[in-house]
């Protein structure tokens, strides 16, 4: 069965750092590309970025380009979100999500929550 | 940059047949997908590439994607199909995500 379990997430002051991982299981994570996609309370879903299978590519939402860092480690089977010089505007819930093979999210984790208060 | 625009909200009465649009330039050119998400809960796959149904997504979800518009079709809806809808595509290496529809089912 995949799964996929988000943790890392908390309260942070306005320009603080958290670091979000996933760790999954149930499949070979190494042969996916990841995602991490957030949801702000009450909003709807934001990608903010991707990784490919073997980490040589990379891409991020405008929104979070320069302050948040994806990285994997495929000999755990977890994916990561370094968060710096956070946001009010960056609190959501943060989920890790599986790409599947055309650029749709097969998979989602239950999401970890981060809160940025001033 | 590339945008996809829902209705924010849809209404339909239980049997009946929802559909909700997606509009995009030129989105009939790309793979577009769609996702459940009910209160509380991670988003859920219905649709993918365009018209395909995953394992375990009941035969009335089905897709559609010409032009500039994809559609998502709930034949038959019933009250548990009452949740928020997202279509979703991949444009110069980033996801984008319509800003979704809710679906009242009264």
């Amino acid at each position: 069965e995949v799964e996929l379990v988000e943790s890392g997430g908390g309260l942070v002051q306005t320009g603080g750092s958290l670091r979000l991982s996933c760790a999954v299981s149930g499949f070979t994570f190494s042969s996916y590309e990841m995602n991490w996609v957030r949801q702000a309370p009450g909003k709807g879903l934001e990608w903010i970025s991707y990784i490919s299978n073997s980490g040589g590519n990379i891409y991020y939402a405008a929104s979070v380009k320069g302050r948040f860092t994806i990285s994997r480690d495929d000999a755990k089977s977890s994916l990561y979100l370094q968060m710096n010089s956070l946001r009010v505007e960056d609190t959501a819930v943060y989920y890790c999500a599986r790409f599947g093979e055309r650029w749709y999210f097969d998979y989602w984790g239950q999401g970890t929550l981060v809160t940025v208060s001033s | 940059s590339f945008d996809l625009t829902q209705p924010p909200s849809v209404s339909v009465s239980p049997a009946q047949t929802a559909s909700i649009t997606c509009s995009g330039d030129d989105l009939g050119y790309k793979y577009v997908c769609w996702y459940q998400q009910k209160p509380g809960q991670p988003p859920v796959l219905v649709i993918y590439e365009d018209t395909k149904r995953p394992s375990g997504i009941p035969e009335r979800f089905s897709g559609s994607n010409s032009g500039n518009t994809a559609t998502l079709t709930i034949s038959g809806t019933q009250a548990l199909d009452e949740a928020d809808y997202y279509c979703q595509a991949w444009d110069s290496s980033t996801v984008v995500f319509g800003g979704g529809t809710k679906l009242t089912v009264l």
